[in-house]
């Protein structure tokens, strides 16, 4: 049973690009969040996803970030038009169900912006 | 809003030490308590804590939660340098939509010198 998937592990963007960062779930997890570590600093919740909805994006910086999860395929968090602060390791999680002990961490993708 | 403190912000230790780390947190609706250990990749998940005084213990590693006081303790005896990482604690709120929305303190890093 494969882990919580991400790709790319590594992406670098010129400002201004977009960013797309992919998470497959678990086999039989419906519930994706993503998390951002800035460097230096810890995870910080950014989205809860269920299939085809969002639950709740809370911790999503107000522009240029959106996530989905649909029907069918990955997670994405799509980051547009990236500035230098974008720059930090995103790690998706996913569970079968709405209990804290079960969410489990993909690798990351670490995002760097020049 | 949620709160997480983790203390010390680093540790370094010999061979054979034990080590005991803190964390303290504030939440509006607790539901649980969680321990990582992060190497530079996905954090791996240690403990889950949901009621106070019952020890959890797994080989060289225990936890214990303290409700009342608002705090947990993770202790590692006997530690080798594979224990080296960074250590993530995180609180769960049991409100409305936040089903694995977890609060990361700033964690600990620990060094283990042979």
């Amino acid at each position: 049973n494969a882990g919580v998937m991400q790709n790319p592990r590594h992406l670098v963007r010129r400002r201004g690009q977009e960013a797309r960062l992919r998470c497959s779930p678990m086999k039989g997890h419906s519930h994706v969040y993503w998390y951002r570590q800035l460097p230096e600093e810890g995870l910080k919740f950014m989205v809860y996803l269920q299939k085809e909805n969002i639950i709740d994006e809370s911790g999503m910086p107000k522009e240029r970030f959106s996530a989905e999860f649909p029907k069918e395929g990955p997670s994405i968090l799509r980051i547009q038009q990236v500035v230098r602060g974008d720059s930090a390791a995103y790690f998706c999680a996913s569970s079968p169900e709405r209990s804290g002990n079960t969410i489990y961490f993909g690798e990351g993708s670490w995002l760097t912006v020049v | 809003e949620d709160k997480v403190v983790q203390s010390p912000l680093s540790l370094v230790v010999h061979e054979g030490d034990t080590v005991t780390l803190n964390c303290s947190y504030e939440v509006t609706n607790f539901r649980s308590l969680l321990w990582y250990k992060q190497e530079k990749k996905a954090p791996t998940f240690l403990f889950m804590l949901t009621s106070s005084g019952i020890e959890k213990k797994s080989g060289r590693l225990s936890s214990i939660l303290d409700k009342k006081e608002l705090f947990s303790i993770l202790n590692i005896t006997a530690t080798q340098t594979g224990d080296s990482a960074i250590y993530l604690c995180a609180v769960e709120d049991a409100g409305g939509t936040s089903y694995g929305k977890l609060t990361f303190g700033q964690g600990t890093i620990l060094t283990v010198h042979p």
